[in-house]
């Protein structure tokens, strides 16, 4: 099945300075690769997902990519602040209904 | 729209007891999956379910067992509990499968001693 390796575990930032995440997966077959963000004690929900017929996707300060040859994408967050820390998971799917889930990379943004 | 909800969002077991977690979205959802988050963890598919009567296993799915007898209900039943289930569980849903949005519960926090 499915893997995802996500990195790195946790993240520290300046605020205003920007924070990259990135994953892996290893089913060539997956197509659709969301990002959650999951405050704590909160559900995940969902900030921004791309497709496998797309390499990148922007919505203001987030912007996912997406190499399929290389079986990575990376979430980017720019001119973070405070309000962005958070546990942000990606995952990947394959149309086979079932998703797999990186372990998670705990952001802190320092004011 | 409440979106999905679960009930309880706090329990505490004995070892070897049982319980139903509760789960209902009213979005009209085919799709319901239930999740679990180990500490520091990300989460993994216990069972999923594209439709009513149907379920089918996930990633990791002894210890549990589910029913869809509606489109808007997905429980999931713990017969046994043991220790190694003690974590958060999500259920969710989304319209149509896993490749779109999928919108999560609040949480059921499950401590089995």
């Amino acid at each position: 099945g499915e893997n995802v390796e996500q990195h790195p575990s946790t993240l520290s930032v300046q605020e205003g300075d920007s924070a990259v995440i990135k994953c892996t997966y290893s089913d060539s077959a997956s197509n659709y690769f969301p990002w959650y963000k999951q405050e704590l004690g909160k559900r995940p929900q969902l900030i921004i997902d791309i497709r496998s017929n797309v390499g990148e996707k922007k919505d203001q300060r987030i912007a996912v990519t997406l190499n399929k040859t290389a079986k990575h994408f990376s979430l980017h967050i720019t001119e973070t602040q405070p309000e962005d820390s958070a546990v942000y998971f990606c995952a990947a799917s394959n149309n086979n209904n079932d998703m797999r889930f990186g372990a998670g990379t705990r952001l802190t943004v320092k004011p | 729209n409440a979106g999905v909800t679960q009930t309880p969002k706090f329990r505490i077991l004995k070892i070897g007891q049982s319980m139903t977690l509760q789960c209902a979205q009213d979005m009209n959802h085919n799709y319901m999956y239930w999740y679990r988050q180990d500490p520091g963890m990300g989460l993994k598919l216990i069972y999923y379910s594209v439709g009513a009567g149907i379920t089918d296993k996930g990633e990791v799915p002894n210890g549990y067992n589910v029913s869809r007898s509606t489109t808007e209900d997905f429980p999931l039943r713990l017969e046994l509990a043991a220790p190694s289930q003690t974590s958060v569980y999500f259920c969710a849903s989304s319209f149509q499968g896993a490749e779109n949005t999928i919108y999560f519960g609040e949480g059921s926090w499950l401590t089995v001693v």
